[in-house]
Order: C-alpha cells, then sequence, then structure tokens
C-alpha cells in the first residue's frame, strides 16, 4: 500500500521569507513517481513538478526546489522569497509506474500555507 | 488549448438522491480520473478509464459508477446519496502516453442536504 504524509497541518509565514513543505512517503514499489499540486482556494489542483524514483536530482524552477531523498523517503518543497500569490493548500502525491490507465495518484493530506503580507 | 472541464460547478441534493457529475478531458487525453475530496482532507482516488474501460477503482461503494463515452469524456454517478458524499470531485485527465502526468479540473462542488 501506498502512502503520503504531510505532518505540517498549517503553516504561516511573512512574505518574502523562505519556507519548507515536507512529504514523507511509503511504497513498496520500486519505480513509482512522486508530484506536487498547488490549490488555491477556487479549488482546481494545479500541477507543480513530477520527479520519478530514479532522479534523485534537486530541482529548482523560479523562486520553487525540490529536495527528492530515497534514503529518507522524502520529497520537500521550498518556497524562496515566499509571495501573497503563494497562499494555498499544497499536495504531494505518489504513483506507481505511470502509463496506459495506471496513474492512480495517492495524497497527503495537504499542507496550508499563508502568506502574511 | 482548453483544459480539463467539469459540470456542473456546484450542485445542491438531498439524502436519497441520484447524481450525475460530467468530465471532459484536454484534447487528445484518453484517461480519465475521478477523485473525492472531503473538506481538510486530500484528493482519495474513485476511479480510473481508459479507453472506455475501467483500470482502477478506489475503496468506494457501489453506489459510485462512472464510464467513459467514445469521445473521452466521462460521467461519475452516485446514486442514494448520503450527507458524507458532500465533497469537493475532482476529475483528471492524461494521455496515458508512458510518463504521462494527470491534469485536474476546477471540481463539481456537491452538497447533500
Amino acid at each position: 500500500a501506498q502512502k503520503v504524509t504531510q505532518a505540517q497541518t498549517e503553516i504561516s509565514v511573512v512574505e518574502k521569507e523562505d519556507v519548507t513543505l515536507d512529504c514523507v512517503y511509503e511504497t513498496r514499489d520500486t519505480t513509482y513517481y512522486l508530484f506536487w499540486y498547488k490549490q488555491p482556494p477556487s479549488g482546481e489542483l494545479v500541477f507543480l513538478i513530477r520527479r520519478n524514483s530514479f532522479d534523485e536530482q534537486n530541482e529548482i524552477s523560479g523562486r520553487y526546489s525540490w529536495n527528492f531523498q530515497k534514503s529518507t523517503s522524502s520529497f520537500n518543497f521550498t518556497i524562496t522569497a515566499s509571495q501573497v500569490v503563494d497562499s494555498a493548500v499544497y499536495f504531494c502525491a505518489l504513483s506507481g509506474p505511470l502509463g496506459f490507465g495506471n496513474e492512480k495518484l495517492t495524497f497527503g493530506t495537504g499542507t496550508r500555507l499563508t502568506i502574511i503580507p | 488549448d482548453a483544459g480539463v472541464t467539469q459540470s456542473p460547478t456546484h450542485l445542491i441534493k438531498t439524502r436519497g438522491q441520484h447524481v450525475t457529475l460530467r468530465c471532459s478531458p484536454i484534447s487528445g487525453h484518453k484517461s480519465v480520473s475521478w477523485y473525492q475530496q472531503v473538506l481538510g482532507q486530500g484528493p482519495q482516488f474513485i476511479f480510473q478509464y481508459y479507453e472506455k474501460e475501467e483500470r482502477g477503482r478506489g475503496n468506494f461503494p457501489d453506489r459510485f459508477s462512472a464510464r467513459q463515452f467514445p469521445n473521452y469524456s466521462s460521467e461519475l454517478n452516485v446514486n442514494a446519496l448520503l450527507l458524507g458524499d458532500s465533497a469537493l470531485y475532482l476529475c483528471a485527465s492524461s494521455s496515458a502516453a508512458y510518463q504521462e502526468t494527470q491534469y485536474f479540473g476546477p471540481g463539481t462542488r456537491l452538497l447533500v442536504l
């Protein structure tokens, strides 16, 4: 069975501070994929990033960066110089091998991030 | 290109009624998945359809059913509604080619009274 744990229920930081959202996962698959999605108040889940289990390189995209460590089963997400527009609920998700109708996602319970102006 | 679209956006029903939610995937996407998100929780997988066949089913009762049409759009049906069915229902589509990502629609907010 797959499991995703986001221990931080809510985080509040002052604008321009850096913030890290934690994600710990459990899976027996040797091939798996990790995702981060952003959910603004409108409700739509916005895809941010996907990493596969064979690629542990950290990734940076603008103010966003992701740290994937298989040794600790973690896939953490850092926002640098946070902005009010970053306020949302962020979900970490896990799937097995992707493709041809096999994309079931297991989500964590989410972290509500509030950026204080 | 248009993203995933869902209808209706909001819906109010009473216990025991039936509801049908609709989803149109991104053009070219052949796989559609449905998720239920109860307030304060992460989305829970309900169904996945690929090429009009059910490819996965989550831990939901038989009151929940779905189908996919030849144009790859999909319907989620819920019978005998319970108060606990109140949730945001999200549809996601993917091309289902190797290593493809799911993209989500805006969801349908269902309130059961």
